[in-house]
């Protein structure tokens, strides 16, 4: 039974070059949501979608950043023309519903922009 | 704004004994909240939800409280073992779930 699948582990990038983060929910989990991690700092809520569809982008910033999770295939976050302060770990988790439901995490995307 | 407070940052125990830890939120009335276990390099791991009209939960070693006057949870690990260390995150509820910073705890042998 497989958890949620991020890949890839770790993603280098050069200034104004596009990085692309994917991520495969658990299955039968239709709610995926990104959080973004800093060193010594907590995880902050990027976006939430459900299938084809996005919830809540409230935590995403307006340039630059997309998400999107398809009827088929994962989800992914895009991050255009990347910056070093977009540097960090990215994790997605998902859930099987939407309120009180536990989140299941993957293991996350390190992003380093060089 | 809304506000998800870890008091501690670090918090240093002996094995053996009860590590608790607090979570503080402001300009919230969250209907649960739930607590994560992370390791380095790791995605976080749930470990207990409590909800807004539960005093508290346990779960083996680990008790929480929710107290809606005081706006506070606390986390507790009783007879705590080194491979307890790990950071543990609280996060505020409504969807979607807002994270404090955490608390490292590190149990000494």
């Amino acid at each position: 039974n497989a958890g949620v699948m991020q890949n890839p582990r770790h993603l280098v990038r050069r200034r104004g070059q596009e990085a692309r983060l994917r991520c495969s929910p658990m299955k039968g989990h239709s709610h995926v949501y990104w959080y973004r991690q800093l060193p010594e700092e907590g995880l902050k809520f990027m976006v939430y979608l459900q299938k084809e569809n996005i919830i809540d982008e409230s935590g995403m910033p307006k340039e630059r950043f997309s998400a999107e999770f398809p009827k088929e295939g994962p989800s992914i976050l895009r991050i255009q023309q990347v910056v070093r302060g977009d540097s960090a770990a990215y994790f997605c988790a998902s859930s099987s519903g939407g309120n009180n439901e536990k989140l299941f995490f993957g293991s996350g995307t390190q992003l380093s922009v060089l | 704004s809304q506000k998800i407070e870890q008091n501690s940052e670090a918090l240093n125990i002996q094995e053996g004994k009860t590590a608790t830890l607090t979570c503080n939120y402001t300009n919230y009335s969250p209907a649960y909240l739930q607590w994560y276990r992370q390791d380095p390099g790791r995605g976080p791991v749930f470990l207990l939800l409590i909800r807004e009209n539960e005093k508290e939960k346990r779960k083996e070693r680990l008790k929480v409280t929710f107290d809606t006057t005081l706006k506070q949870s606390l986390f507790h690990i009783t007879a705590s073992q080194p491979a307890d260390s790990a950071t543990y995150l609280c996060g505020a509820g409504n969807t979607p779930l807002v994270f404090g910073k955490g608390t490292r705890l590190s149990v000494i042998a």
